[in-house]
């Protein structure tokens, strides 16, 4: 089945500065590629998505690029703010119904 | 639209009782997940349906757990007897098409002593 892997586990920036997140996936038929951020005592929240058709997705500070070649993918925050602080996790899908998640990283920004 | 609903947020129980777990997921959505997170494993899925009816169950730890969905509004996450090596946070996620990423409840935190 697909495997997962997240880096790092934590992550510890200066407000303003970037941030960027990196996940690897085993199954080259993996085709979507979601990011959740999850925020203390809440469910995970959907923040961006790619798919496999794609190498670059924007929207405002984040933005997620893909390299199916080296099957990888990473998520990048631009001028942090403190509420960015939160626990962030990648997921790949490949055929099928589940998706397989990363293990998460856990984002400071510090004021 | 109200998002996915799980009920209770919190729950603390006795090792042996029964506990029940329940969510409403977002109308429309075909596909509801069970999933259980704890610092050691992370998010590991338990089961999920398409239309109401479970697809894969492989996920559940044990007997002690059974997920049922009656109706495409509610489903139920049971455990019994509960035991401590069950506390973690269950989320319950709702997804109208496989092909997209789910949205998720706010969890039960479940707490066995």
């Amino acid at each position: 089945g697909e495997n997962v892997e997240q880096h790092p586990s934590t992550l510890s920036v200066q407000e303003g500065d970037s941030a960027v997140i990196k996940c690897t996936y085993s199954d080259s038929a993996s085709n979507y590629f979601p990011w959740y951020k999850q925020e203390l005592g809440k469910g995970p929240q959907l923040i961006i998505d790619i798919r496999s058709n794609v190498g670059e997705k924007k929207d405002q500070r984040i933005a997620v690029t893909l390299n199916k070649t080296a099957k990888h993918f990473s998520l990048h925050i631009t001028e942090t703010q403190p509420e960015d602080s939160a626990v962030y996790f990648c997921a790949a899908k490949p055929a099928g119904d589940k998706f397989y998640f990363g293990s998460g990283t856990k984002l400071n920004v510090k004021p | 639209d109200a998002g996915v609903i799980q009920s209770p947020r919190h729950e603390v129980t006795e090792m042996g009782q029964e506990v029940t777990l329940r969510c409403k997921p977002i109308s429309g959505h075909d596909y509801l997940f069970w999933y259980r997170q704890t610092m050691m494993r992370g998010l590991e899925l338990l089961i999920y349906f398409n239309n109401n009816v479970p697809i894969d169950d492989s996920g559940m730890p044990e007997d002690r757990f059974s997920a049922k969905m009656p109706n495409a509004s509610f489903s139920t996450l049971k455990i019994q007897p509960s035991e401590p090596r069950d506390s973690a946070v269950y989320f319950c996620a709702s997804t109208l098409d496989r092909a997209y990423g789910y949205t998720f409840g706010s969890g039960t935190r479940l707490t066995v002593v």
